[in-house]
């Protein structure tokens, strides 16, 4: 099955602590994005990457990090910068810049 | 913000009615999306019309386009309690990548 897998489905972090998550995708594309949703509201871009090995800062960069190692792989940082990261995080993909596919999604919630 | 704006916010209607989303944007775009979001899940991507279209039809799907009044609507023929969700216009894409995206409209479809 291709699609884009995204883990975990919950987590929670104490402040102050950094936590990764995960985004693999089996679709060959070259694309990769991940937003953040808060309730009620449309998604943000945090960082998107065209190609492997290189990235891109979104609209609300600051106290992130992500890695493009792999064409499958897109793992976001949420580090202890971020004052507010108790969100809905998403990752996405696609081929051009136009249709993306989306992951499940990944509930972080600080504690 | 470049944000678009879905109109309405939230929409409750009878199972078998039509539901019709609105959307208008501030920029010129090359192309509009239309996305759907069931609660607490990924995006699924429904339709993406260019600029250069008036009007694209999938299964009981119809988007238009006015690039003149920089709005767009979407209208759900014969509704499902299924189609319960909210509904994202978006734009952007193309060479940037970068997808803008609104609030989105709640959809309620009662059975």
């Amino acid at each position: 099955d291709g699609g884009i897998t995204q883990s975990p489905k919950y987590l929670f972090r104490k402040e102050g602590q950094n936590v990764t998550l995960s985004c693999e995708q089996n679709l060959n594309h070259d694309a990769m994005y991940w937003y953040r949703q808060d309730p009620g509201q449309g998604l943000r871009l945090i960082y998107y990457s065209q190609i492997v090995n290189d990235f891109q800062k979104g609209d609300i960069a600051e106290g992130y990090s992500v890695s493009r190692e792999k064409k499958e792989s897109f793992p976001l940082t949420v580090t202890s910068a971020q004052k507010n990261p108790t969100a809905f995080y998403l990752c996405a993909s696609s081929i051009t810049g136009n249709e993306q596919f989306f992951g499940p999604g990944t509930r972080l919630t600080v504690l | 913000s470049q944000q678009g704006e879905e109109d309405p916010q939230a929409l409750s209607i009878q199972e078998g009615e039509n539901a019709t989303m609105n959307c208008s944007y501030k920029t010129s775009i090359n192309n509009l999306q239309w996305y759907r979001q069931n609660s607490g899940r990924g995006l699924v991507h429904l339709i993406l019309i260019r600029s250069n279209e008036r009007e694209k039809h999938s299964g009981r799907l119809r988007v238009t386009l006015d690039t003149s009044k920089k709005s767009s609507s979407l209208l759900i023929t014969a509704s499902r309690a299924a189609d319960t969700a909210s509904y994202f216009c978006v734009h952007g894409g193309g060479s940037n990548y970068k997808l803008t995206f609104g609030k989105g409209t709640l959809l309620t479809v009662n059975p």
